[in-house]
């Protein structure tokens, strides 16, 4: 049981590439997340996606697509990478309607745009 | 106003101190509350719920004050391994699915 995984690692991006972060969780959990952190900034939701098939905006979404693939896999898109987007990225998984409101963290993206 | 508030820190505190953290949310509708944990470079994970009648785990006791929309941490003996950034997250979500806002954490640094 790995819980959630994040591919890759680290990435070097050069303004206006693109890439995709991909997620996976293998918790059969409903709910997934992509976040960003930022020094100073607490963690912020960029999208979100209740159930398989479904997605929603959360608070910073500019710049970002996603793709809820199935239940399993919730990938980060930037189609065109800008240094403001140079950032650590959680994707995230929970089971709404389960005992406790946990969201289990994936060990994260450290993307460098430059 | 940013939606949930902490010090920043860090605290510094000797082996077996106790030290409390405190956060203030402002959304009064705001279902759920949590203590995160995160080591650094790490993920964060969730330490314990916050419920209004307050809870314990071991060395950890967490309260909630709905009416001063206050949430507060309490670590008794603290070891060398509590150092970490302690996160206040608040869930204004509901229905299907939670929608967690992230404090910015306190740093707490235990030293021998």
């Amino acid at each position: 049981n790995a819980g959630v995984t994040q591919t890759p690692k680290f990435q070097v991006l050069k303004t206006g590439q693109s890439m995709t972060l991909q997620c996976a969780q293998d918790m059969n959990h409903n709910s997934m997340y992509w976040y960003r952190q930022d020094p100073g900034m607490g963690l912020r939701l960029i999208y979100y996606s209740a159930s398989e098939g479904t997605t929603d905006k959360g608070e910073v979404p500019n710049g970002y697509n996603v793709s809820r693939l199935n239940k399993r896999e919730f990938s980060l898109r930037l189609e065109s990478a800008a240094p403001s987007q140079t950032s650590v990225y959680f994707c995230a998984s929970s089971d709404i309607g389960g005992p406790v409101e946990t969201q289990y963290f994936g060990p994260g993206t450290r993307l460098l745009v430059l | 106003r940013k939606e949930v508030e902490q010090d920043p820190g860090p605290f510094n505190v000797p082996e077996g101190a106790t030290v409390a953290f405190n956060c203030t949310y402002s959304n009064s509708a705001s279902q759920s509350f949590f203590w995160y944990r995160q080591d650094c470079r790490k993920e964060p994970k969730l330490l314990m719920s916050v419920y209004s009648s307050g809870n314990e785990d071991g060395r950890f006791t967490a309260q909630l004050n709905r009416a001063s929309q206050y949430i507060s941490l309490l670590i008794r003996d603290s070891k060398l391994s509590d150092s970490a950034t302690y996160l206040c997250v608040v869930n204004v979500g509901g229905g299907a699915t939670n929608k967690l806002i992230f404090g910015t954490g306190t740093l707490l640094a235990v030293q021998p």
